[in-house]
């Protein structure tokens, strides 16, 4: 099946500070989400990308399908971004694969 | 708010018994998928159903098993339970097969 990573697997912020996490996927894809896992454990859907770039207020994503990578970027981070951010491409037309996830922490 | 509702939130059982875990899709949703998300495995699709019919089959256990009813309404029903079940199950749903899926709150069940 495809093998996803995530990185970094961990990340610490400072309030206010922007950053960006990769997801490199081994096989061609049909789409992929990324999602939010709050410290109460919901996941929330952030973005559906299969390719291009999508804005939603201080998150972005871009999705390079032909180079098998996908990119998410936080601007501006609060507290309320702390969790883990996970990506999921399917590429089987069912089954999402989750990666590993990057643990978010922003500091106050 | 998803709009999957999953019932119970929490569930404490113990080793050998079974349970059932209950998920209603999104208004108009055909598809349901269920995941297991545990420390060791991380989260990991098991099944999906669409429109009552089996669809796809992830790593689920020959201990588990799904159905999806006529009122798409589908239940998760585990059995013969072992402390390494013990996991956040998640049930998402979707308009059908690429569209987006979205996940309810999930199921925490614990095994004493």
């Amino acid at each position: 099946g495809i093998q996803v990573e995530q990185s970094p697997p961990d990340l610490i912020l400072q309030e206010g500070a922007n950053s960006t996490l990769r997801c490199n996927f081994s096989d061609s894809v049909n789409n992929l989400q990324w999602f939010h896992q709050n410290p109460w454990g919901q996941l929330i859907n952030l973005f559906y990308i299969p390719s291009g770039t999508k804005q939603n207020g201080r998150l972005s994503a871009t999705t390079v399908a032909t180079e098998r990578y996908s990119l998410l970027y936080i601007s501006s981070s609060q507290t309320t971004d702390s969790g883990v951010y996970f990506c999921a491409p399917n590429n089987a037309g069912n089954m999402l694969t989750f990666g590993g996830g990057t643990r978010l922490m922003v500091k106050p | 708010d998803s709009g999957v509702t999953q019932t119970p939130k929490h569930l404490i059982t113990a080793t050998g018994q079974r349970v059932t875990l209950r998920c209603s899709p999104r208004s108009g949703d055909l598809s349901v998928y269920w995941y297991q998300q545990s420390l060791d495995q991380g989260l990991q699709f098991l099944i999906q159903y669409y429109n009552g019919e089996e669809r796809a089959k992830g790593n689920i256990l020959e201990r588990f098993s799904a159905q999806q009813f006529p009122d798409l309404h589908s239940e998760l029903n585990l059995s013969s339970l072992e402390l390494g079940d013990s996991a956040l199950y998640f049930c998402a749903s979707s308009a059908g097969t690429g569209q987006p899926q979205h996940f309810g709150d999930g199921t925490r069940l614990s095994i004493l």
